[in-house]
């Protein structure tokens, strides 16, 4: 069963904007991750967000993280066309191994 | 290129029949993930290895799966008795000893039972 979802399911924006896509998630974690996944380049690890921090930034993305309502977001600024994939939040709940469970993803297409 | 590779990258096999596939992972990375991912879905965990010892098999999908990693560097994932729902994306990751949490995603093999 997935232990993040993800919404909306698809996005769709002009290159420039902004995109936000939120994750929700069931029990309590010790990290949240967000990966992107596209055809020419698979699945890549793009942020991690621990159980302690409420926001992080790397480069354009930016991710919160509100445990209290057991739920993330990622916003990627002043999109680009390269931006176009699915993206996953990917939730650690184990104790210390690491064993992500991943959402359905968020499916972005960014126009040029 | 050393990145994580997976071979093959397309298997096309017939309902029953038995299949393996091949994930070498980043050199000096000691554990390795194992996912299969569906049309639509999110990469689901199958099992991991830290060095050659498998920690987490639980979640392998039925008993006709089975995967090793003999000397703790390359692993193999073994697909008997291959039925229709088997067909989807296989997955490998790798992570570093000292950042497990960086997984580093091989391209996938694709598997299609017929």
């Amino acid at each position: 069963s997935q232990q993040g979802e993800e919404d909306p399911q698809a996005l769709s924006i002009q290159e420039g904007e902004n995109a936000t896509m939120n994750c929700s998630y069931k029990t309590s974690i010790n990290n949240l991750q967000w990966y992107r996944q596209n055809s020419g380049r698979g699945l890549v690890h793009l942020i991690l967000i621990r159980s302690n921090e409420r926001e992080k930034h790397s480069g354009r993305l930016r991710v919160t993280l509100d445990t209290s309502k057991k739920s993330s977001s990622l916003l990627i600024t002043a999109s680009r066309a390269a931006d176009t994939a699915s993206y996953f939040c990917a939730t650690d709940v184990s104790g210390g191994s690491y064993i992500p469970t991943f959402g359905r993803g968020t499916s972005l297409i960014v126009h040029p | 290129d050393t990145g994580v590779s997976q071979d093959p990258r397309h298997k096309i096999t017939k309902r029953g029949q038995n299949v393996t596939f091949r994930c070498d992972p980043i050199s000096e990375h000691n554990r390795l993930y194992w996912y299969r991912q569906t049309l639509g879905q999110g990469p689901e965990f199958l099992t991991y290895f830290q060095n050659e010892a498998q920690l987490e098999k639980s979640r392998l999908l039925s008993d006709r799966f089975s995967a090793e990693r003999p000397k703790g560097s390359f692993s193999t994932l073994e697909i008997q008795r291959t039925e229709q729902g088997d067909s989807a994306m296989y997955l490998c990751a790798s992570s570093p000893p000292l950042d497990l949490y960086e997984q580093y995603f091989g391209p996938g093999t694709r598997l299609t039972v017929t």
